[in-house]
Protein backbone atom coordinates (compact mmCIF):
# COMPACT_ATOMS: atom_id res chain seq x y z
CA UNK A 1 0.00 0.00 0.00
CA UNK A 2 1.95 2.94 -1.21
CA UNK A 3 0.96 6.38 1.13
CA UNK A 4 -1.48 9.05 0.22
CA UNK A 5 -0.03 11.75 -1.61
CA UNK A 6 0.47 15.25 0.11
CA UNK A 7 2.48 18.98 -0.78
CA UNK A 8 5.46 18.53 1.37
CA UNK A 9 5.32 22.16 2.32
CA UNK A 10 2.43 25.21 2.40
CA UNK A 11 2.53 28.49 3.52
CA UNK A 12 0.54 31.32 4.63
CA UNK A 13 0.54 34.63 5.88
CA UNK A 14 -1.73 35.11 9.76
CA UNK A 15 -5.61 35.47 8.79
CA UNK A 16 -5.26 34.13 5.15
CA UNK A 17 -6.42 31.02 4.02
CA UNK A 18 -4.62 27.44 2.96
CA UNK A 19 -5.64 24.47 1.74
CA UNK A 20 -3.93 20.71 2.08
CA UNK A 21 -4.59 18.11 -0.96
CA UNK A 22 -4.27 14.36 -0.23
CA UNK A 23 -4.71 11.94 -2.84
CA UNK A 24 -5.06 8.57 -3.32
CA UNK A 25 -6.81 5.87 -5.24
CA UNK A 26 -10.24 3.71 -5.68
CA UNK A 27 -9.07 1.56 -3.22
CA UNK A 28 -8.86 4.17 -0.26
CA UNK A 29 -9.31 7.45 -0.55
CA UNK A 30 -11.86 7.21 -3.41
CA UNK A 31 -13.53 4.54 -2.02
CA UNK A 32 -14.41 5.14 1.47
CA UNK A 33 -15.78 8.47 3.76
CA UNK A 34 -13.41 7.44 6.33
CA UNK A 35 -10.19 10.17 5.56
CA UNK A 36 -8.80 11.50 8.60
CA UNK A 37 -6.68 14.92 9.18
CA UNK A 38 -3.84 14.52 11.67
CA UNK A 39 -2.12 17.46 12.92
CA UNK A 40 1.21 17.52 15.11
CA UNK A 41 3.46 19.73 16.69
CA UNK A 42 7.35 18.92 17.29
CA UNK A 43 7.93 16.04 19.90
CA UNK A 44 3.93 15.23 20.22
CA UNK A 45 1.24 13.15 19.42
CA UNK A 46 -0.92 13.55 16.06
CA UNK A 47 -4.01 14.85 17.08
CA UNK A 48 -7.44 14.12 15.17
CA UNK A 49 -8.46 17.07 13.18
CA UNK A 50 -10.85 15.65 10.64
CA UNK A 51 -12.58 12.10 10.58
CA UNK A 52 -15.36 11.08 7.88
CA UNK A 53 -13.88 13.58 5.60
CA UNK A 54 -15.67 16.71 6.99
CA UNK A 55 -16.32 16.15 10.26
CA UNK A 56 -14.53 18.06 13.23
CA UNK A 57 -13.74 16.68 17.37
CA UNK A 58 -15.60 18.25 19.77
CA UNK A 59 -12.96 21.16 20.89
CA UNK A 60 -11.31 21.90 17.06
CA UNK A 61 -11.26 24.79 15.84
CA UNK A 62 -14.69 25.62 13.14
CA UNK A 63 -11.29 26.90 10.98
CA UNK A 64 -10.39 24.00 10.17
CA UNK A 65 -12.27 22.66 7.39
CA UNK A 66 -12.42 18.71 4.87
CA UNK A 67 -14.01 18.26 1.82
CA UNK A 68 -13.22 15.43 -0.71
CA UNK A 69 -13.65 15.04 -4.70
CA UNK A 70 -13.17 11.75 -6.65
CA UNK A 71 -9.69 9.94 -5.36
CA UNK A 72 -8.60 13.63 -3.59
CA UNK A 73 -9.31 14.67 -0.29
CA UNK A 74 -8.70 18.35 1.24
CA UNK A 75 -7.79 19.80 4.20
CA UNK A 76 -8.36 24.15 4.63
CA UNK A 77 -7.49 26.16 7.51
CA UNK A 78 -9.01 29.27 7.27
CA UNK A 79 -7.75 32.68 9.13
CA UNK A 80 -4.50 30.88 9.32
CA UNK A 81 -2.45 31.83 13.11
CA UNK A 82 0.83 31.49 14.39
CA UNK A 83 -0.59 27.83 16.28
CA UNK A 84 -1.30 26.37 12.72
CA UNK A 85 2.11 25.89 11.79
CA UNK A 86 3.07 21.89 12.61
CA UNK A 87 2.72 18.86 10.20
CA UNK A 88 -0.34 17.64 8.96
CA UNK A 89 -1.12 13.85 7.74
CA UNK A 90 -4.04 12.86 6.24
CA UNK A 91 -5.49 9.07 6.75
CA UNK A 92 -7.64 6.49 4.64
CA UNK A 93 -9.28 3.17 5.45
CA UNK A 94 -9.03 1.15 2.36
CA UNK A 95 -10.30 -2.13 0.61
CA UNK A 96 -8.17 -4.28 2.26
CA UNK A 97 -9.37 -3.05 5.76
CA UNK A 98 -5.89 -1.48 6.70
CA UNK A 99 -5.53 2.33 6.71
CA UNK A 100 -2.49 4.28 5.56
CA UNK A 101 -1.17 7.80 5.82
CA UNK A 102 -0.50 10.40 3.66
CA UNK A 103 2.69 11.71 2.93
CA UNK A 104 2.94 14.71 5.55
CA UNK A 105 2.44 18.50 4.85
CA UNK A 106 4.67 21.21 6.71
CA UNK A 107 2.62 24.13 7.01
CA UNK A 108 4.72 27.31 7.63
CA UNK A 109 2.60 30.89 8.78
CA UNK A 110 4.85 33.76 6.85
CA UNK B 1 -10.57 10.99 31.80
CA UNK B 2 -9.76 9.29 28.31
CA UNK B 3 -6.10 8.23 28.18
CA UNK B 4 -3.30 5.91 26.89
CA UNK B 5 -0.39 5.67 28.51
CA UNK B 6 2.59 3.59 26.91
CA UNK B 7 6.04 1.94 28.04
CA UNK B 8 9.12 3.48 28.50
CA UNK B 9 11.97 3.86 26.09
CA UNK B 10 13.75 0.69 24.74
CA UNK B 11 17.28 -0.13 23.19
CA UNK B 12 17.31 -3.21 21.38
CA UNK B 13 19.99 -4.62 19.03
CA UNK B 14 19.86 -6.02 16.16
CA UNK B 15 17.67 -8.41 15.32
CA UNK B 16 16.10 -8.87 18.86
CA UNK B 17 12.61 -7.74 19.69
CA UNK B 18 10.57 -5.58 21.17
CA UNK B 19 6.94 -5.42 23.00
CA UNK B 20 5.54 -1.91 23.66
CA UNK B 21 2.80 -1.35 25.66
CA UNK B 22 -0.36 1.05 25.98
CA UNK B 23 -2.78 1.10 28.87
CA UNK B 24 -5.93 2.21 28.63
CA UNK B 25 -7.95 4.26 31.40
CA UNK B 26 -11.37 6.03 31.18
CA UNK B 27 -12.96 4.16 28.85
CA UNK B 28 -14.33 0.65 27.85
CA UNK B 29 -11.39 -0.84 26.48
CA UNK B 30 -13.19 -3.70 24.38
CA UNK B 31 -15.05 -1.47 22.85
CA UNK B 32 -12.19 0.32 20.56
CA UNK B 33 -10.38 -0.72 18.23
CA UNK B 34 -6.82 0.30 18.79
CA UNK B 35 -4.06 1.15 16.07
CA UNK B 36 -0.42 0.90 16.33
CA UNK B 37 1.72 3.51 14.05
CA UNK B 38 4.93 4.51 14.26
CA UNK B 39 7.09 7.49 13.26
CA UNK B 40 11.08 7.20 12.12
CA UNK B 41 13.08 10.15 13.15
CA UNK B 42 12.38 13.12 10.76
CA UNK B 43 9.66 10.80 8.89
CA UNK B 44 6.07 10.95 8.41
CA UNK B 45 4.10 8.36 10.30
CA UNK B 46 3.71 4.82 9.24
CA UNK B 47 0.50 2.35 9.74
CA UNK B 48 1.48 -0.74 11.36
CA UNK B 49 -2.19 -2.15 11.99
CA UNK B 50 -5.21 -2.67 14.32
CA UNK B 51 -6.56 -4.99 16.83
CA UNK B 52 -9.92 -5.66 18.15
CA UNK B 53 -9.89 -5.31 21.95
CA UNK B 54 -12.69 -7.49 22.39
CA UNK B 55 -11.81 -10.60 19.82
CA UNK B 56 -8.43 -10.08 19.43
CA UNK B 57 -8.88 -10.18 15.66
CA UNK B 58 -6.11 -8.38 13.87
CA UNK B 59 -4.96 -6.72 10.88
CA UNK B 60 -0.89 -5.64 9.65
CA UNK B 61 0.49 -3.94 7.07
CA UNK B 62 1.80 -6.36 4.54
CA UNK B 63 5.16 -4.70 5.23
CA UNK B 64 5.31 -5.97 8.94
CA UNK B 65 3.62 -9.22 8.42
CA UNK B 66 5.47 -12.39 10.02
CA UNK B 67 7.50 -9.69 12.12
CA UNK B 68 4.62 -7.78 13.97
CA UNK B 69 2.17 -9.69 16.76
CA UNK B 70 -0.58 -7.42 18.37
CA UNK B 71 -2.13 -9.03 21.51
CA UNK B 72 -3.88 -7.75 24.51
CA UNK B 73 -4.44 -8.45 28.04
CA UNK B 74 -8.66 -7.18 29.02
CA UNK B 75 -8.22 -8.11 32.32
CA UNK B 76 -5.91 -4.64 32.36
CA UNK B 77 -7.02 -2.93 29.67
CA UNK B 78 -3.76 -3.15 27.92
CA UNK B 79 -3.21 -3.70 24.46
CA UNK B 80 0.38 -4.86 23.26
CA UNK B 81 2.72 -4.22 19.81
CA UNK B 82 5.53 -6.51 19.79
CA UNK B 83 8.05 -6.38 16.36
CA UNK B 84 10.91 -9.09 16.00
CA UNK B 85 13.81 -9.06 14.12
CA UNK B 86 14.81 -5.48 14.58
CA UNK B 87 16.55 -3.30 12.79
CA UNK B 88 18.16 -0.46 12.57
CA UNK B 89 15.45 1.38 10.10
CA UNK B 90 12.75 0.06 13.12
CA UNK B 91 14.50 3.15 15.18
CA UNK B 92 10.77 4.85 16.03
CA UNK B 93 8.46 6.34 17.88
CA UNK B 94 5.87 3.72 17.96
CA UNK B 95 2.47 5.23 19.11
CA UNK B 96 -0.82 3.14 20.05
CA UNK B 97 -3.97 5.17 19.14
CA UNK B 98 -7.55 4.76 19.85
CA UNK B 99 -10.39 4.87 17.21
CA UNK B 100 -13.02 7.79 18.11
CA UNK B 101 -16.64 5.44 18.08
CA UNK B 102 -17.16 1.95 19.54
CA UNK B 103 -17.20 -1.11 17.74
CA UNK B 104 -20.76 -0.80 17.36
CA UNK B 105 -21.26 2.23 15.72
CA UNK B 106 -18.05 1.94 13.23
CA UNK B 107 -16.87 -1.65 12.47
CA UNK B 108 -14.27 -2.94 10.93
CA UNK B 109 -11.41 -0.36 12.62
CA UNK B 110 -12.84 2.29 9.62
CA UNK B 111 -12.84 5.19 11.73
CA UNK B 112 -10.35 7.97 12.66
CA UNK B 113 -8.09 7.91 16.12
CA UNK B 114 -8.92 10.28 18.35
CA UNK B 115 -6.63 9.48 21.61
CA UNK B 116 -2.89 8.28 21.14
CA UNK B 117 -1.02 7.50 23.84
CA UNK B 118 2.67 9.39 24.43
CA UNK B 119 4.56 7.86 22.57
CA UNK B 120 7.63 5.14 23.02
CA UNK B 121 10.79 5.58 21.64
CA UNK B 122 12.64 2.08 20.19
CA UNK B 123 16.30 2.60 19.33
CA UNK B 124 17.59 -0.08 17.37
CA UNK B 125 21.47 0.06 17.34
CA UNK B 126 24.75 -2.41 17.90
Amino acid sequence: QSALTQPASVSGSPGQSITISCTGTSSDVGGYNYVSWYQQHPGKAPKLMIYDVSNRPSGVSNRFSGSKSGNTASLTISGLQAEDEADYYCSSYTSSSTHVFGTGTKVTVL
Amino acid sequence: QVQLVQSGAEVKKPGASVKVSCKASGYTFTGYYMHWVRQAPGQGLEWMGWINPNSGGTNYAQKFQGRVTMTRDTSISTAYMELSRLRSDDTAVYYCARVTRHIVVVPAARDGMDVWGQGTTVTVSS
